[in-house]
């Protein structure tokens, strides 16, 4: 079946580093990919999302790229702030279903 | 303009008791989801409406599990016989249409239910 497969955390920087959240997947077809966060205390958002092979979706200086030589949808970002401190979930929609199917996310914590 | 909604925020019940969660989605969304998040299953799909049916039940644990919606609007979802394993934050997510893989999910803010 469809699963999403994100790098375990946490993930520690200082503020102004370069971040990198891996994510890869497994599906039939062509999925939908999206990155939601979650900040603390609050609910799941979207941050960007792909809907084909090649497509780079972008929001907030975050960038993600479809992959699907790899079947990767790594999260990017050139500089990192503190206000980024969130848990980050990788996920998609594939097949015939319109449910999401999420990574076990990642939490990022950036330091002043 | 509100987004999706979702009351009670917070539910401590006692096991063996029913729960019921609401969910209150963007007016004007027809596909309506509720997900649920926990330490040991991260987030998992429960169920999916489009309008008052709800064509993919697939991911609800088991029959104590149940949903409706009316109307095409609200949502509720219910417990019965709470089990301990049941305690989670109980999500739902509204959009536009519910079909083809494009369609962006908005989320509430979640019920948190604890189960003693």
């Amino acid at each position: 079946g469809n699963s999403v497969t994100q790098m375990e955390g946490p993930v520690t920087l200082s503020e102004e580093a370069f971040l990198t959240i891996n994510c890869t997947y497994t599906a039939t077809g062509y999925p939908s990919l999206f990155w939601y966060v979650q900040y603390p205390g609050e609910g799941l958002q979207l941050l960007l999302k792909a809907t084909k092979a090649d497509d780079k979706g972008s929001n907030k200086g975050f960038e993600a790229t479809y992959r699907k030589e790899t079947t990767s949808f790594h999260l990017e970002k050139g500089s990192v702030q503190v206000s980024d401190s969130a848990v980050y979930f990788c996920a998609l929609i594939g097949g015939a279903t319109n449910k999401l199917i999420f990574g076990t996310g990642t939490l990022l914590a950036v330091q002043p | 303009g509100a987004g999706v909604s979702q009351s009670p925020s917070n539910k401590v019940t006692e096991k063996g008791k029913d729960v019921e969660l609401r969910c209150d989605p963007i007016s004007g969304h027809t596909a309506l989801y509720w997900y649920r998040q926990s330490l040991g299953q991260g987030l998992e799909f429960l169920i999916y409406f489009q309008g008052n049916s709800a064509p993919d039940k697939s991911g609800l644990p088991s029959d104590r599990f149940s949903a409706e919606r009316t109307g095409g609007s609200v949502s509720t979802l219910t417990i019965q016989r709470t089990q301990q394993e049941d305690s989670a934050v109980y999500l739902c997510a509204s959009s536009l249409i519910g079909t083809g893989k494009t369609d962006t999910q908005y989320f509430g803010p979640g019920t948190r239910l604890t189960v003693l």
